[in-house]
């Protein structure tokens, strides 16, 4: 069974600063991989996804992520964050082949405080 | 693109009442179908799954049901709700042709009380 594992549940940053937000999974192949954000009260929004070809991929919102298939992780990570990009982070596998259900596997998400 | 609808947005019902949270999607056809649930301080936790009307998969077994009565309408149900079922539920919609990407609707907070 796949898992995704983020293993910072908050994270505080100070307005400017680089960021980088860990995720790793478990699955037997090379999965889906996905990058959500969340604000208060809202729903889920994309950011990015990895699912084949360059390691390294560009998001909405200045964000980017790289997959290292030897460490099994696909970090988050931003060069200057803004006060807006506080919010929930959820880093999420899929597998290619789940069949007709094509799930999500949720990491249990880092909570991004930033200071001005 | 698409567009998910959830209702209500905010809920607070009695401990034992029953619940009905509604999720109807736009811009798309025989889509997959999710229920998630937050609790709060946590990640998310997949409910249900539909692949299409009437066809419901659950993940978590728990006095909740759902059901597809329309290709693009996708119902939460309970017959009588407890306090754990307070949280903040997700409805999403995969993305077609998108390698599992899927959209997620608003949500609905639902505080038992």
């Amino acid at each position: 069974a796949q898992s995704v594992t983020q293993p910072d549940i908050h994270i505080t940053v100070s307005e400017g600063a680089s960021l980088e937000l860990r995720c790793n999974y478990s699955y037997g192949a090379t999965p889906y991989l996905f990058w959500y954000v969340q604000s208060p009260g809202q729903g889920l929004q994309l950011l990015l996804k990895y699912f084949s070809g360059d390691t390294l991929v560009q998001g909405i919102k200045g964000f980017e992520a790289e997959f290292k298939r030897s460490q099994s992780s696909f970090n988050l990570r931003k060069p200057s964050v803004h006060w807006s990009d506080a919010a929930e982070y959820f880093c999420a596998v899929g597998s290619p082949s789940s069949g007709s259900a094509r799930q999500l596997t949720f990491g249990s998400g880092t909570q991004l405080t930033v200071l001005p | 693109s698409q567009t998910i609808h959830q209702w209500p947005a905010t809920l607070v019902q009695p401990v034992g009442s029953p619940l009905s949270l509604e999720c109807t999607v736009e811009g798309t056809s025989n889509p997959n179908l999710y229920w998630y649930r937050q609790a709060a301080g946590r990640g998310l936790q997949l409910l249900f799954y539909s692949i299409g009307i009437d066809q419901i998969s659950s993940e978590v077994p728990q006095n909740l049901s759902a059901s597809r009565p329309q290709d693009r309408q996708f119902i939460l149900s309970s017959k009588k709700l407890l306090l754990s079922d307070s949280g903040f539920y997700l409805c999403a919609s995969l993305v077609r042709g998108r390698a599992g990407e899927q959209f997620f609707g608003p949500g609905t907070r639902l505080t038992v009380l």
